[in-house]
């Protein structure tokens, strides 16, 4: 089976504009949630999609949207750059089984906002 | 809501074993507690899942003590290629969609 796969890998934004990253779960899972990662905050949970319906979010502005399509495919927008946006953006999937099931995640998106 | 903490960094040398301790004492009953690795420019990636007692798979194990308000991974005989972040993860039950809320990771550093 592929990984979770992440475009684009890396990406550089100036502030005031938006940017919209893409994440292709392993095929089957269901299950996407997204993160936010910068050397002093560690990894920070943005939200989770499933089935095409948001059913958690993290503590971040509204800036940060997300929307998950049929394929279970998922994208996540952030409008209005500021340069504390920037980070690693990682997403990762999962399927049923037991307990947590296991997060699979992606390399990430690397975005620089200047 | 489990709030978990963990170390910053640990030092160890290759062929010793380690030991990582992540708190959460507000961890709920259905709750699981699942570590990752992470290295540089990469995702993490899943090591050990437990609910309570020990789990052992082929490159960790898991304590996990009868309150479950902690839980210790252990590396046994490290080598170089160990050296990572580590984090604890506890919560988010597939089932129920909850929060998933990472420790601040803790920064494995194996010297030779």
């Amino acid at each position: 089976k592929a990984g979770v796969t992440q475009t684009p890998r890396y990406l550089i934004k100036t502030r005031g504009q938006q940017v919209t990253l893409s994440c292709s779960p392993i095929s089957g899972h269901r299950s996407v949630s997204w993160y936010q990662q910068t050397p002093g905050q560690g990894l920070q949970f943005l939200f989770e999609y499933f089935s095409e319906t948001q059913r958690n979010k993290g503590n971040f502005p509204g800036r940060f949207s997300g929307r998950q399509f049929s394929n279970s495919r998922s994208e996540m927008n952030v409008s209005t750059l500021e340069l504390g946006d920037s980070a690693l953006y990682l997403c990762a999937s999962r399927s049923r089984g037991q307990g947590n099931e296991k997060l699979f995640f992606g390399s990430g998106t690397q975005l620089s906002v200047l | 809501l489990a709030k978990t903490t963990q170390p910053v960094s640990m030092d160890s040398y290759e062929g010793q074993e380690v030991n990582i301790t992540c708190s959460h004492n507000n961890i709920a009953t259905n709750d699981y507690i699942t570590w990752y690795q992470q290295f540089p420019s990469q995702g993490p990636r899943f090591i050990i899942q437990g609910y309570k007692t020990k789990v052992t798979n082929e490159v960790a194990s898991l304590f996990i003590p009868a309150d479950r308000k902690s839980s210790t991974l252990s590396l046994p005989r490290v080598s170089l290629s160990d050296t990572a972040v580590y984090y604890c993860l506890v919560g988010g039950a597939y089932n129920q969609g909850g929060k998933l809320i990472f420790g601040q990771g803790t920064e494995l550093s194996v010297k030779p």
